[in-house]
């Protein structure tokens, strides 16, 4: 059983391309959840995602970012016009269909982000 | 607004030691506790999950405890290695628990 997969592990861009980023989650997951970690901070939440739906983006910047989980395929993590301050590791996790506040959370190994 | 500090940010120790690592959070209604690992380029490992209703979680040489009341967890490391050189973090679920709440990290170095 796969753990959640990110890809690219790497990611360059430069200044007004767009990046994007992907998410499977673990078999069986159907609760997708992506963070950001700038340089020398903590993980911060970004947006929350159910198959489909948009269940939380409260922490999702209000312009250029965007995020899906569609029925088929990989949650992406879409930036649009990247600037240098996105320059960060994203992370994402996933939580099993049945998921409530005590479930734990699986991460995957984010991709970093540079913008040059 | 969810705060979570972990004090200090950075710690060095000699193999073979036992330590302690602190995490204060301010809401006192948290559903669990969950502490991870972060290997430096890499992503998060989950440690041990301490549920509301428990005191304290062991798994081999890590033991994490839990106070709601005093809004603090502390992650306990036996016999320290160089292997466990690596930066800790402590989360929890927000109040609607779409999310985790995580602390800045204490940065462990165990030297040989």
């Amino acid at each position: 059983n796969a753990g959640v997969m990110q890809n690219p592990r790497h990611l360059v861009r430069r200044r007004g391309q767009e990046a994007r980023l992907r998410c499977s989650p673990m078999k069986g997951h159907s609760h997708v959840y992506w963070y950001r970690q700038l340089p020398e901070e903590g993980l911060k939440f970004m947006v929350y995602l159910q198959k489909e739906n948009i269940i939380d983006e409260s922490g999702m910047p209000k312009e250029r970012f965007s995020a899906e989980f569609p029925k088929e395929g990989p949650s992406i993590l879409r930036i649009q016009q990247v600037v240098r301050g996105d320059s960060a590791a994203y992370f994402c996790a996933s939580s099993p269909r049945t998921s409530g506040p005590n479930t734990e959370a699986f991460f995957g190994q984010g991709t970093r982000l540079t913008v040059v | 607004k969810q705060e979570v500090t972990q004090i200090p940010a950075a710690l060095s120790v000699p193999e073979g030691e036992n330590l302690v690592l602190n995490c204060s959070f301010t809401d006192s209604a948290i559903y669990n506790l969950q502490w991870f690992r972060q290997d430096p380029g890499k992503g998060l490992t989950s440690l041990l999950l301490i549920q509301s209703s428990q005191r304290e979680q062991t798994s081999g040489r890590l033991n994490a405890s839990l106070d709601k009341s005093s809004g603090r967890s502390t992650l306990y490391i036996a016999a320290s290695q160089p292997g466990d050189s690596a930066t800790y973090l402590c989360a929890h679920p927000g109040g609607g628990a779409n999310n985790l709440f995580f602390g800045t990290g204490t940065r462990l170095t165990v030297i040989p």
